[in-house]
Parts: structure tokens; sequence; C-alpha cells
């Protein structure tokens, strides 16, 4: 059973990039949709982009300027980068897998909270 | 952007009684939506896709219905551990996207 696990710096400062990776454990990354999906506090989902390990990918237009998603195979883990955080960016990071077949999530990390703050 | 609205924003319902959530989409999303339940500090857990398709392990007592715009999830008989925030997901068009949520919470 597939196991989600993210990780990075907690706290980012305004223009800075934030890095994550998630470390996918008890299944292999290859062959699946992988993506990134944030939670400001106290607010709603937003997707970010998916990555798959052949090199497709989708990202969502409002963040695809400052967005860079990848797949590290060999370390069974996924990344994201996002460049020039605001304040705008701080919110619960979760990485999660595309339901084979459709674009529902079946599988998720448990979530990382990241703070843009000088 | 497919822009999803979920209504009520808070249901308050007492323990055995039935909940009934809506979700309704700016355009027709076919049956491509998805049903989550998250609870506090814990991420969302996929519940429903296909619109009535029930994920492994979800009680029969959840179902989902509903086509094009306007989809339905139904908790009948709520259960303490069925008290959380749920959200609907369009995956029809990119960007994939959510609505804002329905918090159940007891009355």
């Amino acid at each position: 059973q597939a196991q989600l696990q993210e990780s990075g710096p907690g706290l980012v400062k305004p223009s800075e990039t934030l890095s994550l990776t998630c470390t996918v454990s008890g299944a292999s990354i290859r062959g699946y949709y992988w993506s990134w999906i944030r939670q400001p506090p106290g607010k709603g989902l937003e997707w970010i982009g998916y990555m798959h390990d052949s090199g497709a990918s989708n990202y969502n237009p409002s963040l695809k300027s400052r967005v860079t998603l990848s797949v590290d195979t060999s370390k069974n883990q996924f990344s994201l980068k996002l460049s020039s955080v605001t304040a705008a960016d701080t919110a619960v990071y979760y990485c999660a897998r595309r339901v084979t077949g459709n674009d529902a999530f079946d599988v998720w990390g448990q979530g990382t909270t990241v703070t843009v703050s000088s | 952007e497919i822009v999803m609205t979920q209504s009520p924003a808070t249901l308050s319902v007492s323990p055995g009684e039935r909940a009934t959530l809506s979700c309704r989409a700016s355009q027709s999303v076919s049956s491509n939506l998805a049903w989550y339940q998250q609870k506090p500090g814990q991420a969302p857990r996929l519940f429903i896709s296909g619109a009535s398709t029930r994920a492994t392990g979800i009680p029969a007592r959840f179902s989902g219905s509903g086509s094009a715009t306007e989809f339905t999830l139904t908790i009948t008989s709520l259960q303490s551990e069925d008290f959380a925030v749920y959200y609907c997901q369009q995956y029809s068009y990119w960007p994939l996207t959510f609505g804002g949520g329905t918090k159940v919470e007891i009355k």
C-alpha cells in the first residue's frame, strides 16, 4: 500500500523559492501521475500540478509560471519548486497520487505546512 | 476554469439523521466528479469518484449521485466519525478544481 511523505522547509522568505519533496514508499513511483495540492489556512483546496515519470506534466495556469515539478525514479520521490513566493503561498502542501483511469486522488501525504514570512 | 460551488457551507445534523450535500459545476463535467472527506489536521480522503463509485473501504451509508452540473453526496444515518468537511472535485477539465467545502457538524 502506497504511503506518501512530504518534506521540506517550514519557513520560506518572500521572493525566495519553496522546495518540497514527496517520498513514496510501499509502491513504485513509476507508471503513476503525482500531484501537488495546497490548502491555505482555513480555506479550500487548490491543485498545483501533476507529473508522470514519463515526463508528462500539467500545471494550474494560475501558478504555471512559478512552478517546476520533477520526478526522481531512483529515489522514488517527486518534487515541487515554487518560485517568487509571497504570503499568499502560505499553506499546507499535500502530495497525492492520481487514481488510475481518472483524475481523482486516492493516496495523499499527511501534508506539510509552509509559511512565507521574513 | 470550472467553478465548483458547494452548499450549504455548514450543515448541522443530529447523529443518526440523514445529510444531503450539494455540489454544482459552472458547466457540465459529465460524471467526472469526486468527493473527499477531511477531518481537522488530516489530509483529504477520497470517498467517491465517477460521481457515484465508492472508494475502497467507504461504508455503504455514503452515496453519490448526479451528472453534468448537479451532484449530491448523501450520508444516511450519520455516525460520529462522519462529522467533517466534505469537498467535491471535478476532473473533466484542466485545471482540476475543488469546491469550497461543506462542514457537517453535530446539531
